[in-house]
């Protein structure tokens, strides 16, 4: 069975400076895809980043990155330079490569942008 | 409307009643899918539909009926729920791109069973 892990239940960072939130996952599939989410107060999951198993190259979205090493299990989310509206909880998430049935969270963290 | 709409955004229910949730979108996807967000607990996926067909039902009591008259409208029917059962409950879509078909997600409902 597949099984997200988030340690880091919360997370304080100063405005301006990178943080990085910690996923690790446990698969037997060679095949699958991983995963960020955000969501703020209002309660929507907002899409971050995506990372397929087979990606030789790591995410990027704008201010967000994955930091990818497959052999550890862990995807983790970078975001430079944060900003107050960063603010949020944030999810990893998995599932089997282009199976809509299996999209297994974790339990999240909650970040919390300093100014 | 944009992106996948929730109604209502909140629900306050008694045991005995029965409601129905809503949720469309607007994204041209053809999955659709449940998922309740209960506190201190990750998301879990409760229903999944392809193409209109349900292809996923991950051990949801019966008190809780999903319904998808087409690939834009999702319904979640709820009758005779328990206190449990409160959390938000999120709607989703996706559209497999073949490369990474992530969800989009609605504001969801915040359902309060008294």
């Amino acid at each position: 069975a597949q099984k997200i892990t988030q340690t880091q239940p919360g997370m304080f960072v100063q405005e301006k400076e990178a943080v990085t939130l910690d996923c690790t996952y446990d698969t037997s599939d060679q095949s699958y895809g991983l995963f960020w989410y955000k969501q703020p107060s209002s309660g929507e999951m907002i899409f971050l980043i995506y990372q397929g198993s087979y990606d030789e190259q790591n995410a990027t979205e704008g201010r967000y990155s994955l930091n990818f090493q497959k052999a550890r299990k862990s995807a983790n989310l970078v975001i430079s330079a944060s900003q107050l509206g960063d603010s949020a909880m944030y999810f990893c998430a998995m599932r089997r490569q282009y199976n809509n049935n299996d999209m297994r969270f974790g339990a999240g963290t909650r970040l919390t942008v300093k100014p | 409307e944009t992106g996948v709409t929730q109604t209502p955004r909140h629900l306050v229910m008694g045991m005995t009643n029965k409601k129905s949730l809503k949720c469309e979108q607007h994204l041209g996807h053809n999955a659709m899918y449940w998922y309740k967000q209960s506190a201190k607990k990750p998301l879990e996926l409760m229903f999944v539909y392809n193409f209109k067909e349900q292809t996923e039902n991950n051990s949801v009591p019966s008190r809780f009926s999903p319904e998808c008259p087409n690939s834009s409208h999702l319904f979640l029917h709820l009758h005779t729920l328990q206190p449990e059962d409160s959390a938000l409950y999120l709607c989703a879509s996706s559209q497999d791109n073949g490369r990474g078909d992530e969800q989009f997600f609605g504001p969801g409902t915040r359902l309060t069973v008294l």
